[in-house]
């Protein structure tokens, strides 16, 4: 089954802890993407790669860090988490460039709901 | 820079009726896609429906059709005879097609369904 699996799917953490979420597709795509969810902002980028050891930020990189070191994952890393990073993580995975099996769709994880306390 | 905006938060229609949802998009580019996710209770992300900006025809995918409007920047949803299960939040989204690193949301529209 093609998906894109996140984790941990919860987790309750203290300030300062460092911790990763996993992320990791089986669809062979190139593109893979964080985002944050808050409530009345939506959803904002965090960090993005476009292939393998190729990664770039969004709009919101602050206190984050990632690594693609495998075209199938694509870690998110809070090296100092703060409480201003509780939020709902997701990552999402596409084809990337011109091409008949691009159809532009992003594929999502089922979401990491981090809390720092 | 590309934005998107849904300029209703949240929208309530009655069960079996007929609604509409907004999106407005700022581009300067010709070819894109546009998109409309669904995120129900469970938080997961469904691609609802797609549309290409080069097809001049609006994409249907069962109860679910957009008005795409591409002079005029406007990418609406409408659901027809509205269930249940469509209580969701709603994102609009576009990416460039040419520049696709980028792909940007609106910040959604929570639909309530009434029984």
């Amino acid at each position: 089954e093609a998906q894109v699996t996140q984790n941990p799917r919860y987790l309750i953490t203290v300030t300062g802890k460092k911790l990763t979420v996993t992320c990791s597709q089986n669809m062979n795509h190139e593109y893979m993407s964080w985002y944050r969810q808050d409530p009345g902002l939506g959803l904002r980028q965090i960090y993005y790669s476009m292939n393998v050891e190729v990664t770039d930020k969004g709009d919101v990189p602050e206190g984050y860090k990632v690594s693609r070191k495998e075209k199938r994952n694509f870690p998110l890393i809070l090296e100092s988490p703060s409480p201003n990073q509780t939020s709902l993580y997701f990552c999402a995975s596409s084809f990337f460039g011109l091409g008949t099996t691009n159809t532009g769709e992003l594929f999502f994880g089922e979401g990491s709901r981090l809390t720092v306390l | 820079a590309q934005t998107v905006t849904q300029s209703q938060p949240e929208m309530s229609v009655q069960e079996a009726e007929t609604v509409t949802l907004s999106c407005t998009y700022d581009t300067s580019e010709s070819d894109y896609y546009l998109f409309w996710y669904k995120q129900p209770p469970s938080r997961q992300m469904i691609l609802v429906i797609r549309q290409e900006a080069y097809k001049q025809q609006n994409a249907t995918e069962n109860r679910f059709s957009v008005n795409f409007q591409k002079a005029a920047k406007s990418f609406s949803l409408k659901i027809s005879d509205s269930q249940l299960g469509d209580a969701a939040m709603y994102f609009c989204a576009y990416r460039s097609a040419h520049r696709d690193d980028k792909i940007i949301f609106g910040k959604g529209t929570r639909l309530h369904i009434l029984p």
